[in-house]
């Protein structure tokens, strides 16, 4: 049974600061998804990694995967307030390319203070 | 941007009560599903849905769930007879679908909170 990690579950950090956060899984895994949900909405798509070694970058959010691992990490630079939310990473699994069933990680709680 | 639309917002139902959740995914997406969050838990698949029928669905998805696409753009979800537990926020999404969309996500839609008294 696939099973998605992610921790810390609950991030309070500065302005200004770097942090990352971890998302593990337990099988092999085709795509890893990174989505945002601000309290009481929907769930925004972020990030699509693919293949090991996959980076990608979108202001001071960064996202990779290490497939071997089966890690991926989610990096905030320099945080802002803006960057409060719920991170979600969901991964589906090895040939399941089309049924979109996604397993989601517990998700983390950020929260930048002023 | 086309956007997955939801109605309604929010449903209070009685324990027992049918309810239907209706959604309206992006018009060209070929593939559509639904997904729950139990408040403060994390999100959990119940079904997806291909080519008019059903493509993989959770074990939460029982006989008392069943999904529709009624006409060309609504998707729907029923609870025939709802149980307190079911209260959550249901989320339907769409994708494109196919080998040209491998690096698609699932576009979600903002959800309909259901609350089962």
């Amino acid at each position: 049974e696939l099973k998605v990690e992610q921790n810390p579950l609950f991030l309070s950090m500065q302005e200004g600061k770097n942090y990352t956060i971890y998302c593990n899984y337990s099988t092999t895994s085709d795509r890893l998804y990174w989505y945002r949900q601000d309290p009481g909405k929907s769930l925004e798509s972020l990030f699509v990694l693919l293949s090991n070694g996959a980076v990608k970058q979108e202001g001071r959010l960064m996202a990779s995967l290490d497939t071997k691992a089966r890690l991926s990490t989610l990096h905030i630079t320099a945080a802002v307030h803006d960057l409060s939310a719920t991170y979600f990473c969901a991964v589906d699994r090895a040939g399941s390319s089309n049924t979109g069933k996604l397993i989601f990680g517990q998700g983390t709680t950020l929260q930048v203070k002023p | 941007e086309p956007e997955v639309t939801q109605t309604p917002s929010h449903q209070v139902t009685q324990m027992g009560q049918e309810v239907i959740l209706r959604c309206v995914p992006i018009s060209n997406h070929l593939y559509f599903y639904w997904y729950r969050q139990i408040l403060g838990q994390k999100v959990e698949f119940l079904v997806s849905f291909y080519n008019n029928e059903i493509s993989e669905k959770s074990e939460i998805f029982d006989d008392q769930f069943s999904v529709e696409r009624p006409d060309g753009s609504n998707f729907t979800l029923k609870i025939r007879s709802t149980k307190l537990e079911d209260s959550a926020m249901y989320f339907c999404a769409s994708s494109v679908g196919g080998r040209s969309s491998y690096n698609s996500p699932l576009h979600f839609g903002n959800g309909t909170r259901l609350t089962v008294t």
